[in-house]
């Protein structure tokens, strides 16, 4: 079975200061990981994604994300916090498929407010 | 130009009824889904089709049908709503369903049920 948890239910950081927002995972094999950000009364939207590679997966908006398999994390990071990035932010994670179709699990999400 | 629609965005109905939600998406993507996210946010995917057929079907009631008419459509339909049906429900696509592409996502529908 596959999990992802997501320690923090709110992250709040003062404007211009770098933010992390954390997500650990379980799965039974590689995994493939994914950063989502929900805007109030909008849809999800992709950020970024780990399926091999380079550790480090830069994104949309000035994120990035840090693959670190030993400690089973995926952190979402930003060198300088915007108030416009308040917002929900869901990490996601699937196994490495053996074939066929695969479901992705979404966290519970974690409310970013940005202090101005 | 709307990559993932979904209409109606809102949908106020009383218990007991029948209603749909139709999405669309222009991507040519050949998977879609529907998640249901309730008040506190959790998202819980319900079902995904690709290219017209049924790969995933969590443990959703029976009250729930999707029925997708092409790839580029996927409906839900729901019969005798219940209280705890209220929701936003979100429609996502990707291009293939093997868990490595992201998920574009709809601007959801907002159900209550009275």
């Amino acid at each position: 079975a596959q999990s992802v948890a997501q320690p923090e239910d709110q992250v709040n950081v003062a404007e211009g200061n770098p933010l992390t927002v954390k997500c650990t995972y379980s799965v039974s094999g590689n995994p493939y990981l994914f950063w989502y950000v929900q805007y109030p009364n909008r849809g999800l939207q992709f950020l970024l994604k780990y399926i091999t590679g380079d550790n480090l997966v830069k994104g949309s908006y000035g994120f990035e994300a840090e693959f670190n398999k030993s400690q089973t994390s995926f952190h979402l990071k930003k060198p300088s916090a915007l108030v416009s990035d308040s917002a929900l932010y869901f990490c996601a994670v699937r196994d490495k498929p053996s074939g066929g179709y695969q479901k992705v699990t979404f966290g519970i999400g974690t409310k970013l407010q940005v202090i101005p | 130009d709307t990559a993932v629609s979904q209409t109606p965005k809102y949908l106020v109905t009383q218990m007991g009824n029948d209603k749909s939600i139709k999405c669309e998406q222009n991507l040519g993507h050949d998977t879609m889904y529907w998640y249901k996210q309730d008040s506190k946010k959790f998202l819980k995917i319900m079902f995904s089709y690709n290219n017209k057929e049924l790969i995933i079907n969590e443990t959703v009631p029976n009250r729930f049908s999707p029925k997708s008419p092409d790839k580029a459509h996927l409906n839900l339909h729901i019969n005798s709503l219940e209280l705890g049906d209220s929701a936003v429900y979100f429609c996502a696509s990707s291009l293939k369903g093997t868990g490595e592409y992201e998920q574009y996502f709809g601007p959801g529908t907002r159900l209550t049920v009275t």
